[in-house]
């Protein structure tokens, strides 16, 4: 199992200009999350995904959309890129057992840098 | 929404000591609690959990306590090591309508084991 895979590792953007960060993940997870870190301000929850076709807003979603077509791959679309956007983005994914509190699973990480 | 406090923001003991960290949340429906260690350049790994029915779990040299009537959790490192020098993060969890756990983390320690 890969586990989780993270495109690109790292990317400049212009102010404006727009990208996909591409997740996925080979182990059936029906859950996963974007978040962003930033120095001194931790892991903040972006987007995340319950199932296909299932999203919700975390902590910090303006600027951001995503979408969930398929179990396994999760993408967050920067639709104007702003400095502020400049950050380390991690996906996660986890298993959504009844009952259960499951460990979440991260991604290598994205680092944008926008100028 | 939840808010997770952790301190301290930077940590340094000799080899050997014990290391603390703790943290404070916010939202009494909090129920779950994992601390994440990052190593340097790293993906977030899960190091150890407890939920809101138990006050302690360990796991051979770290520990973790939690007073549900204070709201507040702490990790605990026994016998440091090299190795243990990294960031770790506490996190609060909530159940979101959908079923799954909606993680809201602390800002971090950054823990240097002294040789």
């Amino acid at each position: 199992n890969a586990g989780v895979t993270q495109t690109p590792k790292f990317q400049v953007l212009k102010t404006g200009q727009s990208m996909t960060l591409q997740c996925a993940q080979d182990m059936n997870h029906e859950y996963m999350s974007w978040y962003r870190q930033d120095p001194g301000m931790g892991l903040r929850l972006i987007h995340y995904s319950v199932g296909a076709g299932i999203t919700d807003q975390g902590e910090v979603p303006n600027g951001y959309n995503v979408s969930r077509s398929t179990t396994e791959d999760f993408p967050l679309r920067l639709l104007s890129a702003a400095p502020s956007q400049t950050s380390v983005y991690f996906c996660a994914s986890s298993y959504a057992g009844q009952g259960a509190y499951n460990e979440q699973f991260f991604g290598p990480g994205t680092r944008l840098t926008v100028l | 929404g939840e808010n997770v406090e952790q301190h301290p923001s930077t940590l340094s003991v000799q080899e050997g000591d014990s290391a603390v960290i703790k943290c404070t949340y916010s939202d009494s429906a909090s129920n779950y609690f994992p601390w994440y260690k990052q190593e340097l350049g790293k993906r977030p790994q899960l190091i150890i959990d407890i939920r809101s029915n138990v006050g302690e779990k360990k796991d051979q040299r770290i520990a973790v306590t939690l007073n549900k009537t204070a709201k507040h959790f702490s990790l605990h490192i026994t016998e440091t090591q090299p190795e243990d020098s990294a960031v770790y993060f506490c996190a609060a969890s909530i159940r979101s309508n959908f079923g799954n756990e909606k993680l809201t983390f602390g800002t971090g320690t950054r823990l240097t084991i002294i040789p």
